[in-house]
């Protein structure tokens, strides 16, 4: 079955320290992929995401993620975490050419940035 | 927020009974979905609906049941069926030539 991955379930971090957050997906054809965050008591929201071109991607808040196809992977990373970064975060992949808009979710990592 | 609402924010029923929860949109998306989130589990798929008056089973639709009789509604039954129903319930919607999901707020059921 296709699946996806979050190697961390709890990663603590210092403020200013660097981030990188590893998601791996099972699926063997074109897969689009996606890192969703969810801030304490607010809802789930995009973060960035992949669908085909340029592999390293940026989205909001400095955070930006690297496609490797040859390692079906999709790792998060931010080169400075603050303290407004605690949240827990999603990686979800969509199978190409499935049904539109069905994602697989990971585990999620929760992240906690000590001030 | 974000044009998806769902309400309540906190439910709270008796074992036994089923219960409702409601999800109303008006992004004019066609694609709607219901997720379960569970500590330590992520989001994991119950129902999904396409299109008007057509659903279909996610990984985990046992004791729950859909109606989308409405493009803007896509309420979720909690059924007494469901064996371990105290869980957050998001609701999440899709548009035609988008692939990403964009999430409401979640109901937090909690079964007494």
């Amino acid at each position: 079955a296709q699946s996806v991955s979050q190697h961390n379930h709890h990663v603590i971090l210092s403020e200013a320290a660097s981030l990188e957050l590893g998601c791996n997906y099972s699926y063997g054809g074109t897969v689009n992929l996606f890192w969703y965050v969810q801030y304490p008591g607010q809802h789930l929201q995009l973060l960035l995401k992949y669908f085909s071109g340029d592999p390293l991607v940026k989205g909001i808040k400095g955070f930006e993620a690297e496609f490797i196809k040859s390692k079906f992977s999709f790792n998060l990373r931010k080169p400075s975490v603050q303290w407004s970064d605690t949240a827990e975060y999603f990686c979800a992949a969509e199978n190409y050419g499935g049904s539109q808009g069905n994602l697989i979710f990971g585990k999620g990592t929760k992240l906690s940035v000590k001030p | 927020d974000g044009g998806i609402t769902q309400s309540p924010k906190y439910l709270f029923r008796k074992e036994g009974q089923n219960v409702t929860l409601s999800c109303e949109q008006n992004l004019n998306h066609d694609a709607m979905y219901w997720y379960r989130q569970d500590p330590g589990q992520g989001l994991r798929l119950i129902y999904y609906s396409q299109i008007v008056n057509d659903f279909q089973k996610g990984d985990i639709a046992e004791g729950y049941s859909v109606s989308r009789e409405k493009k803007e509604s896509f309420p979720l039954t909690v059924t007494s069926a469901q064996k371990n129903p105290t869980a957050f319930y998001l609701c999440a919607t899709g548009g035609l030539g988008y692939n990403e999901q964009f999430f409401g707020p979640g109901t937090r059921l909690t079964v007494l």
